[in-house]
């Protein structure tokens, strides 16, 4: 099946850093997308994003699907951002089926 | 965006017992859903599929008859976790995908079997 690397694994931000989490994936896909799991373990969608750019905000985030990995971008980061960020990609005809990165955890200080 | 509850938000159960847990899509029909389960510090893993009035289908290495699936209609699927054991403790989430592939999730329950 189909693999998912996110690095770093865990990052320390201090409050007002600007910080870029990776996703790489090791086949083409058809489906991507980036959660944020808050500390009561609800995953909250950010992008869905198989390819381009998109913005939301402070975030943003880019795929690039011919070189199999995508990124996302935080600005001026601030305490609420702390949590697990997960990349998700799926593909093929069960596209809708998502194999889950192993997350990076973000802690910003104040 | 889309909603997608679940219950009950926590649970604990003797072990040997069944529980079933209830993912609902509130603002849009869902002809799959799916089940996954989240260790402490870990990622998430998918346990199946579920698609509305057909069999579940199941991850490698789930047991089919410990972890029952019902999607009895396009805004309720249910989890049956039957004769509870103390390894089946953990967080499971649920998620819906809506009509472009995006997966939306539950807020998770957390199962404590004693």
């Amino acid at each position: 099946g189909i693999q998912v690397e996110q690095s770093p694994p865990d990052l320390i931000l201090q409050e007002g850093a600007n910080s870029t989490l990776r996703c790489n994936f090791s086949d083409s896909v058809n489906n991507l997308q980036w959660f944020h799991q808050n500390p009561w373990g609800q995953l909250i969608n950010l992008f869905y994003i198989p390819s381009g750019t998109k913005q939301n905000g402070r975030l943003s985030a880019t795929t690039v699907a011919t070189e199999r990995y995508s990124l996302l971008y935080i600005s001026s980061s601030q305490t609420t951002d702390s949590g697990v960020y997960f990349c998700a990609v799926g593909s093929g005809a069960a596209g809708n089926k998502l194999t889950f990165g192993g997350g990076t955890r973000v802690l910003v200080k104040p | 965006g889309a909603v997608v509850s679940q219950h009950p938000s926590w649970v604990i159960c003797k072990s040997g017992t069944s529980v079933k847990i209830e993912c609902r899509s509130l603002d849009f029909q869902a002809t799959t859903m799916f089940w996954y389960r989240q260790f402490p510090k870990q990622s998430l893993m998918l346990m199946a599929t579920s698609n509305e009035g057909s069999k579940a289908t199941y991850e490698q290495g789930v047991e089919k008859d410990k972890f029952l699936i019902n999607h009895a209609s396009l805004t309720l699927s249910t989890l049956t976790v039957t004769s509870a054991h103390p390894e089946d403790s953990s967080f499971y989430i649920c998620s819906a995908r809506d009509r472009k592939y995006e997966q939306y999730f539950g807020p998770g329950t957390r199962l404590t079997v004693t």
